[in-house]
């Protein structure tokens, strides 16, 4: 069965403080996708980065930075100097085939992230 | 880059009464799209995966009969919310995979919030 667990519900920050977002991941597929994407209030969704299952260089964006780790079926989101704008729900979806259906989309449970000035 | 968007971005309805929501990709074909439901508080959940000129899959627990969707054009796909109850009232996302294929980013729309009253 797949499944993504973001077992952090809320994370209160101040403002400037780095924060990590956890997300661990369950499939039996070789082949898969990795997403993380930022919903704010506003509730559209907002796309952040895709990782696919062959690819685990880490990668860096600006303040943003994911580290995926195949050994540990995690794919964690760090903030660095986290800012207000920040403050959002987070997702972090895999994405896998299914036979004569195409590609599927599982999100997690989302971390809302409220970054304090 | 690609645009999906979503009419009526919200909507408010009596008890009983049918509720349809379009999206549409606005610069690309889609001959697949996938319709969420996002109560508050809650993640996105997979409803159904909307296929061009044949018939809709849902997901286990999706009632068919309540939950039409019509995939009409390579463009267009229709949620219709028949006899809505307040039990309904959501936020409702469609998406489309890139024309690279369902591996590829899946873009999003900018949800329709549902309040049955």
């Amino acid at each position: 069965a797949q499944k993504v667990t973001q077992a952090q519900t809320e994370i209160s920050v101040v403002e400037k403080e780095d924060v990590t977002l956890d997300c661990v991941y369950e499939t039996r597929d070789t082949t898969y996708y990795l997403f993380w994407y930022k919903q704010p209030p506003s509730g559209e969704l907002v796309f952040l980065i895709r990782r696919n299952s062959f690819d685990e260089q880490n990668e860096i964006s600006g303040r943003y930075s994911w580290n995926f780790q195949k050994s540990t079926s995690s794919f964690n989101f760090t903030i660095t100097a986290s800012q207000v704008v920040d403050s959002a729900v987070y997702f972090c979806a895999l994405l896998y085939m299914i036979y004569n259906q195409g590609g599927k989309l599982i999100f997690g449970q989302g971390t809302e992230l409220s970054v304090k000035p | 880059g690609a645009v999906v968007s979503q009419h009526p971005s919200w909507v408010i309805c009596k008890s009983g009464t049918s509720v349809k929501i379009e999206c549409r990709s606005l610069d690309f074909q889609a001959t697949t799209m996938f319709w969420y439901r996002q109560f508050p508080k809650q993640s996105l959940m997979l409803m159904a995966t909307s296929n061009e000129g044949s018939k809709a899959t849902y997901e286990q627990g999706v009632e068919k009969d309540k939950f039409l969707i019509n995939h009409a054009s390579l463009t267009l796909s229709t949620l219709t919310v028949t006899s809505a109850h307040p039990e309904d009232s959501s936020f409702y996302i469609c998406s489309a995979p890139g024309t690279s294929g369902v591996n590829n980013e899946q873009f999003f729309g900018p949800g329709t919030r549902l309040t049955v009253l």
